[in-house]
């Protein structure tokens, strides 16, 4: 079955470093891979959006890479501050209606 | 734009009881969803709607019914509630086109006791 492995455990950083998350997953080919934002007691917040045929794409201070023969994607935050902390889920589809989402990678970013 | 809304935002069950979850949006979306959320577990799906008319089953539709209401509303329904129905759950809305990005309401936190 199609399975979604982020780190079940939470990133600690310190200010102005950089945080990277991992999305991992098997058993399908997604189309395009999505990663939100959750914060506590909220809905997810939708961030970027990567392509199959993309293996890299920015927006401001967040970059994805996707990565089709590892089947990982990895999310950046650099210059990270206090007010990225929260959840962050990643999403890969296979183009259908039913998006498969991760458990998310709490973030903790300490000023 | 109030984006996509629900109601109630809490709400408190015993066992056997019925209740349905409001969702509306004003973004004019075609595809709408419910998903429930629970602790360690990712957002799975429940069921959706792809447009107007028309609603399948997600990952976990055992339990639950909905009705698309009309373009705006889909409601989601617990007919006989129980204990392993406590979760947080989520409507989402999308444009109903391929990569589409996904529009999510503040949630309902429900207990069932």
């Amino acid at each position: 079955s199609q399975k979604i492995e982020q780190n079940s455990e939470a990133l600690n950083i310190q200010e102005g470093k950089t945080a990277t998350l991992t999305c991992n997953y098997t058993n399908y080919s997604p189309a395009y891979l999505q990663w939100y934002r959750q914060d506590p007691g909220r809905g997810p917040v939708f961030l970027l959006l990567i392509r199959e045929n993309e293996k890299e794409k920015r927006k401001e201070r967040l970059k994805v890479t996707f990565d089709t023969t590892l089947k990982q994607s990895l999310f950046h935050i650099t210059a990270s501050q206090p007010a990225d902390s929260a959840t962050y889920l990643c999403a890969p589809n296979t183009g259908g209606f039913k998006t498969i989402f991760g458990a998310g990678t709490r973030l903790f970013v300490k000023a | 734009n109030a984006g996509v809304t629900q109601t109630p935002k809490f709400q408190v069950l015993k066992t056997g009881q019925s209740m349905t979850l409001q969702c509306a949006q004003d973004m004019n979306h075609n595809s709408m969803y419910w998903y429930r959320q629970d602790p360690g577990m990712g957002l799975r799906l429940i069921y959706y709607s792809a447009s107007e008319g028309t609603t399948d089953k997600g990952e976990v539709p055992n339990g639950y019914n909905v009705s698309r209401l009309n373009k705006r509303e889909f409601s989601l329904r617990l007919e006989s509630a129980a204990p392993s129905q406590t979760s947080v759950y989520f409507c989402a809305s999308g444009t109903g086109t391929t990569q589409e990005t996904q529009y999510f309401g503040p949630g309902t936190r429900l207990l069932v006791l």
